[in-house]
């Protein structure tokens, strides 16, 4: 069974920093691209960042280009985001997911939660 | 960017229907590929891939979930609606970057 759990999240402050974790379990971390993806309080879904599976393409949205970074560590089955100069607007609920062909997003985890408030 | 445009809401009977659009800014398809899947996420919940490439059911959804489309013009079908399928739905395309659509909440009438 395909599990990826997250952490890292917590309350910081405007323009500090936070690194969220996912740990991969059953399957073959190594083999599939995965996506960051966050959701602001009551509101819809927006992805944010790919790392393909072997780290060689990484892609970001435009509102986190440049603050955020997407790393992966294939030997400890884990998948990172780096998140600098954090914003209000940064507050989401943040989902790992894995990737699968054609940006099939196949398997999501719960969330790791983080607000950007003073 | 693409954008894609879904209604905020859908209120359904049980038992019913629920038919569920999706419209992209441009087209979505590459040759007879669609990039264009769909997932449901009930509260409090992460959300599930129910469908791939516009009509392929992903593993272990019942088949009351069908979808359909092509190009810019998506939908998704519940055929008959559950009391458990109570949540919001959120297309998704992969054609250019990523984007979702705003997600549609299925509501009982």
């Amino acid at each position: 069974e395909v599990q990826l759990v997250e952490s890292g999240g917590g309350l910081v402050k405007p323009g500090s920093s936070l690194k969220l974790s996912c740990v991969a379990s059953g399957f073959t971390f190594s083999s599939y691209g995965m996506h960051w993806i966050r959701q602001a309080p009551k509101k819809g879904l927006e992805w944010i960042a790919l790392i393909y599976y072997d780290s060689s393409n990484k892609y970001y949205a435009d509102s986190v280009k440049g603050r955020f970074t997407i790393s992966r560590d294939n030997s400890k089955n884990t998948l990172y985001l780096e998140m600098n100069s954090l914003r209000s607007e940064d507050t989401a609920m943040y989902y790992c997911a894995k990737g699968w062909v054609l940006g099939v997003m196949d398997a999501w985890g719960q969330g790791a939660s983080v607000t950007v408030s003073s | 960017d693409i954008v894609l445009t879904q209604s905020p809401v859908l209120a359904v009977s049980l038992g019913q229907r629920a038919t569920i659009s999706c419209r992209a800014s441009q087209s979505v398809s590459i040759s007879s590929i669609n990039l264009m899947h769909w997932y449901q996420q009930k509260p409090g919940q992460q959300p599930k891939l129910l469908i791939y490439r516009a009509s392929n059911l992903a593993s272990g959804i019942p088949a009351r979930f069908s979808g359909s489309g092509s190009g810019t013009d998506f939908t998704l079908t519940i055929d008959p609606v559950q009391a458990d399928d109570i949540a919001a739905y959120y297309c998704q395309q992969s054609r250019e970057s990523n984007t979702f659509g705003a997600g549609t909440k299925l509501e009982l009438k």
